[in-house]
């Protein structure tokens, strides 16, 4: 069975520091990667898919960036985190059509 | 972006009713989803739906795609309390690849 994993669970950083957040997929081969920033319990905003290792699509323009080194592999990043940037992070998968997407547990960020 | 309007936002229900939920948009969808989020974690995939008309179970729980395309539904009978948390609606766009756009949520409350 297919697994997804995220780390850190919980992450406080202070302003104009470097974030990385990392997000694995066990059990699947070339699936497709999503990050999603989710504010206060609601709604879902898409920031990254990655459909393949090094392509990588990104919905949001802001201080955030993905790289996808591996094929099960997803990474968020920023060099400078703004205050803005405080949420609950979170990766899914899907094997492509049908696009059932399934999701991990989250990272919650606050930026202080 | 598409827009998804979910409703209603919140609801209070007596354990034992019966719940209708339900999420529409602008543009004809070729897939919806259904997700429920406890707090803390990420949302789980409850139900998924390929066809206009396509009616789908998956125990207490009955999701319905709209014949329109631009609509779905969601039932769940005989409320008990695990049913608390807030449900997602998910819908893919025809012909745009593997994005998904979010509703807002529904936040369920059962009173025992």
């Amino acid at each position: 069975s297919q697994t997804i994993h995220q780390w850190p669970a919980t992450l406080v950083q202070p302003v104009g520091s470097p974030l990385s957040l990392e997000c694995t997929v066990e059990g699947t081969s070339n699936p497709n990667l999503y990050w999603y920033r989710q504010a206060a319990g609601r709604g879902l905003q898409l920031l990254f898919y990655s459909v393949g290792i090094g392509q990588i699509s990104s919905e949001v323009p802001q201080n955030l960036s993905a790289s996808r080194p591996q094929d099960r592999q997803f990474i968020l990043s920023s060099k400078k985190l703004l205050l803005s940037d405080s949420g609950f992070y979170l990766c899914a998968w899907d094997r492509g059509n049908p696009y059932e997407q399934y999701f991990g547990p989250g990272t919650r960020l606050t930026v202080t | 972006g598409q827009q998804l309007n979910q409703s209603p936002q919140s609801m209070f229900i007596q354990e034992g009713e019966d719940v209708s939920m339900n999420c529409t948009s602008s543009s004809i969808f070729n897939t919806w989803l259904w997700y429920k989020q406890d707090p803390g974690e990420g949302p789980v995939l409850l139900i998924a739906l390929y066809k206009a008309g396509e009616l789908t179970s998956n125990g207490r729980l009955t999701a319905q795609f709209g014949i329109t395309r631009k609509d779905s539904f969601l039932n769940i009978s005989a409320s008990i309390p695990s049913d608390v948390g807030i449900y997602f609606c998910a819908g893919q766009v025809t012909n745009t690849g593997n994005q998904f756009y979010f509703g807002t949520g529904t936040s369920l409350t059962v009173i025992p």
